[in-house]
C-alpha cells in the first residue's frame, strides 16, 4: 500500500510568482487536507477537500486555492507568492471526513 | 488566538527517563486528541491518540493522560530512548479540521 506522495520535495520561487503543490492520497482514502508549517511551528490547517468539494478552510487568504481530482489527488495553488509563505506544505489523506489522517513527507517551499 | 497549548518547547532527557510534555486546550468542541511525532525532514506521524471520554491511554512506552475538565492533556514517553529523538506534536481535532500545537523538541540523551 503506497502511502501519501507530495511533489516536488523542494521549491524555490520569487515573491509575486504562483506555484502549484501536488499531493496523492493513500489508496481508499476520498479526503485531502493541507497544512502550512512554518519553521519551528506547528502545521497549520489551510482547507480540506472531500469528493472533489472543499470542506472546511482555515485562516488563509483567497491566494491559496485548491483542486482535488476524480482519482482524489490535489493541488494547492498560491497566488501571488510572499515571503512569509516560505513553509513546509503538508498534504494528509483519510478514509473519510472525520478519520485519523495520514501525512506526507511535504513540500520544503522559499520564496526569495 | 492560540487554541492549544503546548509545553515545553524543548526537553532534555536521559537514556531510560521518562519524558513528559502538556498540552491544554480551551475548545470543548474538540472531540478527538492526537500526538504526531515529527522527525527532519519527514512528514508527522501519529504515535497516539485519545477521545475525551477517556483517562488514560496506554500503547508500548507511550501513555497519553487526559483531564476533561481541567482542558489538558499530556503524552508520558517512559524508557526514553535516543530514536526517540524528535519534535512532539500536540493537537485537537474538530470536525475534521486538527489544530496543532507550537511542537516540543525532545532530545534523549545516550
Amino acid at each position: 500500500e503506497t502511502g501519501v506522495t507530495q511533489s516536488p520535495t523542494h521549491l524555490i520561487k520569487t515573491r509575486g510568482q504562483q506555484v502549484t503543490l501536488r499531493c496523492s492520497s493513500q489508496s481508499g482514502h476520498n479526503t485531502v487536507s493541507w497544512y502550512q508549517q512554518a519553521l519551528g511551528q506547528g502545521p497549520q490547517f489551510i482547507f480540506q477537500y472531500y469528493r472533489e468539494e472543499e470542506n472546511g478552510r482555515g485562516n488563509f487568504p483567497p491566494r491559496f486555492s485548491g483542486l482535488q481530482f476524480p482519482n482524489y489527488s490535489s493541488e494547492l495553488n498560491v497566488n501571488a507568492l510572499e515571503l512569509d509563505d516560505s513553509a513546509l506544505y503538508l498534504c494528509a489523506s483519510s478514509p473519510g471526513q472525520g478519520n485519523e489522517q495520514f501525512f506526507g513527507p511535504g513540500t520544503r517551499l522559499t520564496v526569495l | 488566538q492560540q487554541q492549544v497549548k503546548q509545553s515545553p518547547q524543548s526537553l532534555i532527557v536521559q537514556k531510560g527517563g521518562i519524558s513528559i510534555i502538556n498540552c491544554a486546550y480551551e475548545n470543548t468542541a474538540f472531540d478527538y486528541f492526537p500526538w504526531y511525532q515529527q522527525f527532519p525532514g519527514k512528514g508527522p506521524a501519529l504515535l497516539i491518540a485519545i477521545r475525551p471520554d477517556v483517562s488514560e491511554k496506554k500503547e508500548g512506552r507511550f501513555t497519553i493522560s487526559f483531564n476533561k475538565s481541567a482542558k489538558q492533556f499530556s503524552l508520558h514517553i517512559m524508557d526514553s530512548q535516543p530514536g526517540d529523538s524528535a519534535t512532539y506534536f500536540c493537537a485537537a481535532r474538530r470536525y475534521s479540521t486538527l489544530t496543532f500545537g507550537k511542537g516540543t523538541m525532545l532530545l534523549v540523551s545516550p
